[in-house]
């Protein structure tokens, strides 16, 4: 199981960017996926969760509205589009597989820098 | 919103045993999941539904859950054990999931 994050760069706020999350070595279309956050020396923040099919999403309320999380499964991609980028939005973003309920496969995670 | 709340930390001799909590409201009805993150890495999940432990994790690392308190615990602790441990559950009042607060891990 293999999942890489990409797309991330300091972006101005108000800004938008795209994160990408190729996956690998399982078949991604059968699986839940997450989009999880990490400020600078701050704890993990759940950011998004889409179902296999793609036809449920859900958000975190600090996102909710600005954040839209979709997925290929044709490219084994997990998506995660910001808008409306603010300050606190500066983390590390990690995607993650969901097994069981919980998230059994992480990427290394991908820093995104919102500032002027 | 759900909150879940965890010791900023726990000290613990190599050998001995590190217990740390993930308090919450009614969270042993609730299926409690662990992570241990290290500096600079993803977390890595230790635990699932409260007692379950994934292939690769040692037995020294188990969990339960009951009442208002669930507890990762930690037998023989060895100094790769020092982290930072995350509990986190599916809150279905808000479809959100939530992440405790985290604990770090120092063994001595």
């Amino acid at each position: 199981v293999q999942l890489v994050e990409s797309g991330g760069r300091l972006v101005q706020p108000g800004g938008s960017l795209r994160l990408s999350c190729a996956a690998s070595g399982f078949i991604f279309s059968t699986f839940e996926m997450n989009w999880v956050r990490q400020a600078p020396g701050k704890g993990l923040e759940w950011v998004s969760y889409i179902s296999s099919s793609g036809s449920s999403t859900y958000y975190a309320d600090s996102v909710k509205g600005r954040f839209t999380i979709s997925r290929d499964d044709a490219k084994n991609s997990l998506y995660l589009q910001m808008t409306s980028l603010r300050g606190e939005d500066t983390a590390v973003y990690f995607c993650a597989r969901q097994w069981e309920g919980a998230h059994d496969s992480w990427g290394p995670g991908i820093l995104v820098t919102v500032s002027s | 919103s759900y909150v879940l709340t965890q010791p900023p930390s726990v000290s613990v001799a190599p050998g001995k045993t590190a217990r740390i909590t993930c308090g919450g409201n009614n969270i042993g009805g609730k299926s409690v999941h662990w992570y241990q993150q290290k500096p600079g890495q993803a977390p890595v999940l230790v635990m699932y539904y409260d007692s379950g432990r994934p292939s690769g994790i040692p037995e020294r690392f188990s969990g339960s859950n009951s009442g208002n308190t669930a507890t990762l615990t930690i037998s023989r602790v060895e100094a790769g054990d020092e982290a930072d441990y995350y509990c986190q559950v599916w809150d279905t009042t808000s479809d959100h999931y939530v992440f405790g607060t985290g604990t770090k891990v120092t063994v001595l």
